[in-house]
């Protein structure tokens, strides 16, 4: 079964700076992928997906993420950082004809001032 | 806003009662999902249904069902609580069967079993 994890489960960066949220995942198929977002006291939100179309992913709020076959990663990256990124980031996967997504632990993003 | 509707907001309990928690999702959405959040297991698939019928199922204990109502509304039924289903459980639709659809979440139900 295909499965994610996800490297750090607290980033902390400074406003401004580069984000890099890690995921890798485990797959026997070519796999879809996906990062969502969950701000506090809410539900999750889709950032990004990744359905074998172009590697390089762009998303929501100046996200981006690379699907690398060879490092079975898929980074989330933002080049500045800006305070209300501050939230909770999950990384998913799923199989063609597979119901059952699986997510990451998640990774708490924290931006200092 | 996603569209999908959860209700209620939060619900206290005790051990041992039953709860029911309740989905409405995205207008024209199939499938509903269902998800529990807790500190200590993360983020857990537990059931999906679409059009009515159970499609996959995941982390879901054998206290707990849920179904798919015509009108597409979901519910699911928690039964002999215990404190450890204390947790965030969240509802999420998608248009289609196949997962490489975005999936739309609610906002939670937040259950406290005491």
């Amino acid at each position: 079964a295909q499965s994610v994890t996800q490297l750090g489960s607290h980033v902390s960066v400074s406003e401004g700076a580069l984000v890099l949220l890690r995921c890798n995942y485990s797959s026997s198929v070519p796999p879809y992928l996906f990062w969502y977002v969950q701000y506090p006291n809410q539900g999750l939100q889709l950032l990004l997906k990744y359905t074998s179309a172009a590697t390089l992913v762009k998303g929501i709020n100046g996200f981006e993420a690379e699907f690398k076959k060879s490092e079975t990663s898929f980074h989330l990256t933002k080049p500045s950082a800006h305070m209300s990124d501050a939230a909770e980031y999950f990384c998913a996967v799923s199989e063609y004809n597979n119901n059952d997504m699986r997510f990451g632990a998640g990774t708490r993003l924290t931006v200092k001032p | 806003d996603s569209g999908v509707t959860q209700t209620p907001k939060h619900l206290i309990t005790a051990t041992g009662q039953r709860v029911t928690l309740r989905c409405s999702p995205r207008s024209g959405d199939l499938s509903v999902y269902w998800y529990q959040q807790s500190l200590d297991q993360g983020l857990q698939f537990l059931i999906q249904y679409y059009n009515g019928e159970e499609r996959a199922k995941g982390n879901i204990l054998e206290r707990f069902s849920a179904q798919q109502f015509p009108d597409l509304h979901s519910e699911l039924n928690l039964s002999s609580l215990e404190l450890g289903d204390s947790a965030l459980y969240f509802c999420a639709s998608s248009p289609r069967q196949a997962n490489y659809n975005e999936q739309f979440f609610g906002p939670g139900t937040r259950l406290t079993v005491l």
